[in-house]
């Protein structure tokens, strides 16, 4: 059973607001990512890490940051919330393995709104 | 290319019947492939894989089925049951040993 934690859960926030998603696992995971997802759609990769001080842009475009500093802790951080921002995210992390086996552990998720 | 904005399809069953659900993959050089289920509220959890080697590969209640010469997978699920409703997608590894590319995803509705 994976243990990868998210909070908080859902989030409800101002426009112009900092705001910080965490997520931790505890299985000794070298890589993380973030995921973007709107209701009834498609997950989108928007950042991942290969371990701590690694952090990558994913495959959509996004004004979030991310950091690594732990390899346990990978934190998503937005500057200044906007509406357009309103959307679940996804934390998931997976074993760096010799082999292209690239099974993926995820969280349950934040529901962001941003009125 | 991306497909930013697709609604997902639909498939509805009956209870007990089975059900096939089908993804098109893009990118011949995919070694690694592995469907996920998502139930509502919940971050998506780990069903199958099968590595590119393999043709076909059968879990509990459910196989899945590669055909790379038309890169096409396909999921599946025997005796559907109302818990099984749910998204389901799958993802493809596209570059060796960096990340999973997932699909556009079919939602499962099983009707009792």
């Amino acid at each position: 059973e994976a243990d990868i934690y998210q909070t908080p859960r859902y989030l409800v926030i101002g426009t112009g607001k900092k705001i910080t998603l965490e997520c931790s696992q505890t299985m000794g995971h070298d890589k993380m990512y973030w995921y973007q997802q709107d209701p009834g759609m498609e997950l989108h990769l928007i950042h991942y890490s290969y371990g701590v001080n690694s952090t990558e842009k994913g495959d959509l475009s996004s004004e979030s940051t991310v950091s690594r500093i732990r390899t346990e802790h990978f934190p998503l951080t937005l500057e200044s919330a906007r509406p357009s921002h309103t959307s679940q995210y996804l934390c998931a992390s997976s074993s760096l393995g010799g082999t292209a086996n690239e099974k993926l552990f995820f969280g349950s998720g934040t529901q962001l709104s941003v009125l | 290319g991306e497909s930013v904005g697709l609604h997902l399809p639909t498939l509805s069953v009956q209870e007990g019947d089975n059900s096939i659900i089908n993804c098109a993959y893009s990118n011949s050089a995919s070694d690694y492939f592995i469907w996920y289920k998502q139930e509502s509220g919940k971050g998506p959890q780990f069903i199958i894989d099968i590595r590119s080697n393999m043709d076909k590969r059968q879990g509990q209640r459910v196989t899945v089925l590669l055909n790379k010469t038309v890169k096409h997978l396909s999921l599946q699920i025997a005796a559907t049951q109302p818990g099984d409703s749910a998204v389901y997608f799958c993802a493809e590894n596209i570059e060796y040993g960096n990340k999973l590319v997932f699909g556009a995803g079919t939602i499962l509705r099983v009707k009792s």
